[in-house]
């Protein structure tokens, strides 16, 4: 059974800093990963999917790397931003479209 | 931009009672899906569809039952509430093809005494 886990739970930093969050899987036979971003009381946002074949992927301020063969993904914030508060979940695809999840990683950024 | 919508946002049922929880969306996507998300568990498959007409269990299916109604619309119902199903409820849907990101609607909060 796939099982993913979010280091750490909790993270508060300076606004400005740059960030890492991670996220582990035990199975490696995955088609993707995906990560997301949680605001309090709403529904998840996609931020990056990195395929199985790829390595990393970027949007803007967001930096993601997959290696599959260790299990293991992280997610770079560079220079955050009061507005990047939020929960950030890893979650991996695996056979039919099934997603499985992380606990997620609550980010705090202090003004 | 409407997305997928969920309804109700809020309920509040009594042991027993039945229940069906609405999803739509408005992107065209043939795949939608049921997640629970509780404190400390994350988030959790219920149920899935691949395409109209088709339906397939999850990781928590007991207790719940699903509906592909039509290619927008993926309902939820539960038959006899139990308090274990207080949670709150995500309807996502995504798209044709694999690697493709899964979008969801803004939760439906779920309590039952």
């Amino acid at each position: 059974k796939q099982e993913v886990t979010q280091i750490p739970a909790a993270l508060s930093v300076p606004e400005g800093e740059n960030l890492v969050l991670n996220c582990s899987f035990t199975d490696s036979a995955i088609y993707n990963l995906q990560w997301f971003r949680q605001d309090p009381g709403k529904g998840l946002t996609s931020l990056l999917l990195i395929q199985s074949s790829q390595r990393e992927q970027t949007s803007g301020r967001l930096n993601a790397s997959l290696d599959k063969s260790s299990g293991r993904s992280t997610l770079y914030i560079a220079a955050s931003q009061p507005g990047d508060s939020a929960t950030y979940l890893c979650a991996v695809e695996t056979s039919g479209s099934r997603l499985t999840f992380g606990e997620g990683t609550q980010l705090t950024v202090n003004p | 931009n409407a997305g997928v919508t969920q309804t109700p946002k809020f309920q509040v049922l009594k042991t027993g009672q039945s229940m069906t929880l609405q999803c739509a969306q408005d992107m065209n996507h043939n795949s939608m899906y049921w997640y629970r998300q509780d404190p400390g568990m994350g988030l959790r498959l219920i149920y899935y569809s691949a395409s109209e007409g088709t339906t397939d269990k999850g990781e928590v299916p007991n207790g719940y039952n699903v509906s592909r109604l039509n290619k927008r619309e993926f309902s939820l119902r539960l038959e006899s509430a139990a308090p274990s199903q207080t949670s709150v409820y995500f309807c996502a849907s995504s798209g044709q093809y694999s690697n493709q990101p899964q979008h969801f609607g803004d939760g439906t909060r779920l309590s039952i005494l």
